[in-house]
């Protein structure tokens, strides 16, 4: 069974920030929030991965709350190529090989 | 970026004949690699995880004489859809992961079974 809870959808207009939620209350001290994406029809692409700390790179930012029970992955500029269904995983690297479970994600709509 | 490959990326068999699915990476030599499923509409299930050089790992409810996965090199996996029926069809994905545990995964491949 997934670990996270995820909006089912949301919409964003082009060019604004896109915030994207997601609780993980039940995260293990050893296990990682991962961001992947999937454009209709293709293979999911990863987009960022943190622990404790809030990360950053040139997809997108990772904010991750003190007791990380929760995330919010935050697409600063968000263009119609960011249409996709988002997944928010959380997987332990040493635990089986680092297996991702996709729940349902967020449908992400960015409309002109 | 690391790349992965899939061949082929569509294919249409009859029933009761077998479908072989490749999974490369390109530029990384990877030490496990993952087969997941996709109906549509759906999320991706987690198949199987395969080990360079070991039987594949399998998941819960998932038939391993039906889906022949084999890893025989840290750049190659290739699952075998035995008997294929209609019910198979789907959108089958790999990924790959290196040392780092990052997974990379590739375009699919849409298996329609006739």
């Amino acid at each position: 069974d997934a670990k996270t809870t995820q909006p089912t959808s949301m919409d964003c207009a082009e060019g604004r920030a896109a915030n994207l939620p997601c609780n993980h209350s039940t995260i293990s001290g050893n296990e990682y929030v991962y961001w992947y994406r999937q454009i209709h029809s293709q293979g999911p692409q990863y987009i960022i991965h943190g622990l404790k700390n809030n990360e950053t790179n040139e997809m997108a930012s990772l904010i991750i709350t003190e007791d990380r029970k929760s995330s919010t992955l935050i697409l600063p500029h968000a263009t119609l190529r960011d249409t996709a269904v988002y997944y928010c995983i959380v997987s332990a690297t040493t635990d089986s090989w680092g297996k991702l479970q996709f729940g349902a994600g967020t449908q992400v709509v960015v409309t002109p | 970026g690391a790349v992965v490959s899939q061949h082929p990326s569509r294919v249409i068999c009859k029933s009761g004949t077998s479908v072989k699915i490749e999974c490369r990476s390109l530029d990384f030599q990877a030490t496990t690699m993952f087969w997941y499923r996709q109906f549509p509409k759906k999320s991706l299930m987690l198949m199987a995880t395969s080990n360079e050089g070991s039987k594949a790992t399998y998941e819960q409810g998932v038939e391993k004489d039906k889906f022949l996965i084999n890893h025989a090199s840290l750049t190659l996996s290739t699952l075998t859809v035995t008997s294929a029926h209609p019910e198979d069809s789907s959108f089958y994905i790999c990924s790959a992961s290196g040392t780092t545990y990052e997974q990379y995964f590739g375009p699919g491949t849409r298996l329609t079974v006739t």
